[in-house]
């Protein structure tokens, strides 16, 4: 069962380079999710997309880019990183909305720091 | 806004004793209301959930009640274990029309358990 895969699960980055995390499900869920968790802090949501093609903001979207061309994939972009962009990331997924009651279920996480 | 409050940590028991994480949320509607784990070095999951007022929502020993009146989903387990140490999230979804959704968590509580 793989459920929600992301990559990599670990990476340095200097300050004003990019990169992307991958993310795929394989629950066939239209719903997927990009989180940050920062040090003693909740979840915070960056971007949704609610099917293939479809994306939209969350609360914290400066500095990131998404596109959802499949409905496995949802890739997150960094651009010119920062080091407030230092974080532990999220990919999730669900069948239909959260706020329906819908379980999330989340990747293990990609930790990134920039310096 | 919406948000969600939750006890601050870190949580230090002696196994078999008893937990309460207590939580209470503000939102404008009806949210549906849920309590996702971390353990060390994973992505979050799903320990329990209640989607409208007074359901209790139970799993693993741990169980919550969705009390409308007081705002209020504690977490609660009689007898807890070591294998219970870990990141406890209190966390709302609120659906908001449209494909706007809003899923809400709480900064989380630390428990250890001691032998």
């Amino acid at each position: 069962n793989a459920g929600v895969t992301q990559t990599p699960k670990f990476r340095i980055l200097k300050i004003g380079q990019s990169m992307t995390l991958q993310c795929t499900q394989d629950m066939n869920h239209n719903y997927m999710y990009w989180y940050r968790q920062d040090p003693g802090m909740g979840l915070k949501l960056i971007y949704y997309s609610v099917g293939a093609g479809i994306t939209d903001k969350g609360e914290v979207p400066n500095g990131y880019n998404v596109s959802r061309s499949t409905t496995e994939d949802f890739p997150l972009r960094l651009e010119l990183a920062a080091p407030s962009q230092t974080s532990v990331y999220f990919c999730a997924s669900s069948y239909h909305a959260a706020a329906l009651g819908n379980t999330i279920y989340f990747g293990e996480g990609s930790w990134l720091t920039v310096v | 806004g919406d948000s969600v409050t939750q006890m601050e940590g870190p949580v230090t028991l002696s196994e078999e004793a008893c937990l309460t994480i207590n939580c209470t949320y503000t939102a404008t509607g009806y949210p549906s209301l849920f309590w996702y784990v971390q353990y060390p070095g994973e992505g979050l999951q799903l320990l329990l959930k209640a989607t409208k007022a007074d359901d209790k929502g139970s799993n693993k020993g741990f169980e919550a009640t969705y009390r409308k009146e007081t705002t209020s989903f504690h977490l609660e387990k009689g007898s807890v274990q070591v294998s219970d140490s870990a990141v406890y999230f209190c966390a709302l979804s609120l659906y908001s029309g449209g494909s706007n959704y809003k899923l809400t968590f709480g900064k989380g509580t630390l428990l250890t358990v001691n032998p």
